[in-house]
């Protein structure tokens, strides 16, 4: 399968610890997106990098971090989790780094669906 | 900033119906906006863009700068179009994609 996948499908941990969610893109796609999507809440832009590079910020808290290695991958790293952090977490990569505008289609993953108690 | 408002969480129509997803959005310069789509254990993907100005699946979207909407409409609903809908936005210099809150479809027999 070439598609965008993550790993792990799902994950529980307690309050207080932390996780790194994977993300392998579409072969040939050089940027990533990270969204989180909470109950009753739409999807909500984490972050975004083009080849290795961050590219765009949106709504990620201090206590979350992510990165892009050199094959591309990206791991998302979720630390001091909280309640409120459970959510589903998705991927997305593109091709081009317009964040989807133009032919800049997005192509999610399954998600990660992160339980915190 | 740039929003984007789903005003229907979930949305009942009869197959043969026709149907009409409602979306505004938020934004102070030229938007592209977008129409994503989950079908029951599938991934989200790209149903149409209004820069393309198609037609996929009977589904139709038009740019409504005016009244800052862009509805999805189908003349007549069937029972695979059952899914999850958003309705997306990007634009300047951010770049980012912009998602709504979703709205669930579901057509009856």
């Amino acid at each position: 399968d070439s598609g965008v996948t993550q790993t792990p499908k799902h994950l529980i941990t307690a309050t207080g610890q932390r996780v790194t969610l994977r993300c392998s893109p579409r072969s040939g796609d050089l940027s990533v997106y990270w969204y989180q999507q909470s109950l009753d809440q739409g999807l909500q832009f984490l972050i975004q990098y083009y080849n290795g590079e961050e590219r765009a910020k949106g709504n990620i808290l201090e206590r979350f971090s992510a990165q892009q290695f050199p094959d591309l991958h990206s791991e998302l790293n979720l630390s001091s989790l909280e309640l409120g952090d459970s959510a589903l977490y998705f991927c997305a990569s593109s091709v081009v780094s317009s964040g989807g505008a133009g032919t800049g289609e997005l192509f999610f993953g399954e998600g990660s669906r992160l339980t915190v108690l | 900033a740039q929003r984007v408002t789903q005003p229907e969480k979930l949305l009942s129509v009869f197959k043969g119906a026709p149907v009409e997803l409602k979306c505004n959005y938020s934004y102070s310069g030229s938007p592209e906006l977008f129409w994503y789509v989950q079908y029951s254990r599938q991934r989200l993907q790209l149903l149409l863009r209004h820069i393309s100005r198609e037609s996929i699946k009977g589904f139709t979207a038009d740019l409504n700068k005016g009244e800052t909407s862009f509805h999805l409409k189908k003349p007549f609903a069937q029972e695979e179009d059952s899914a999850m809908y958003y309705c997306a936005l990007t634009g300047g210099s951010a770049r980012q994609l912009t998602f709504g809150s979703g709205t669930q479809l579901t057509v009856l027999p």
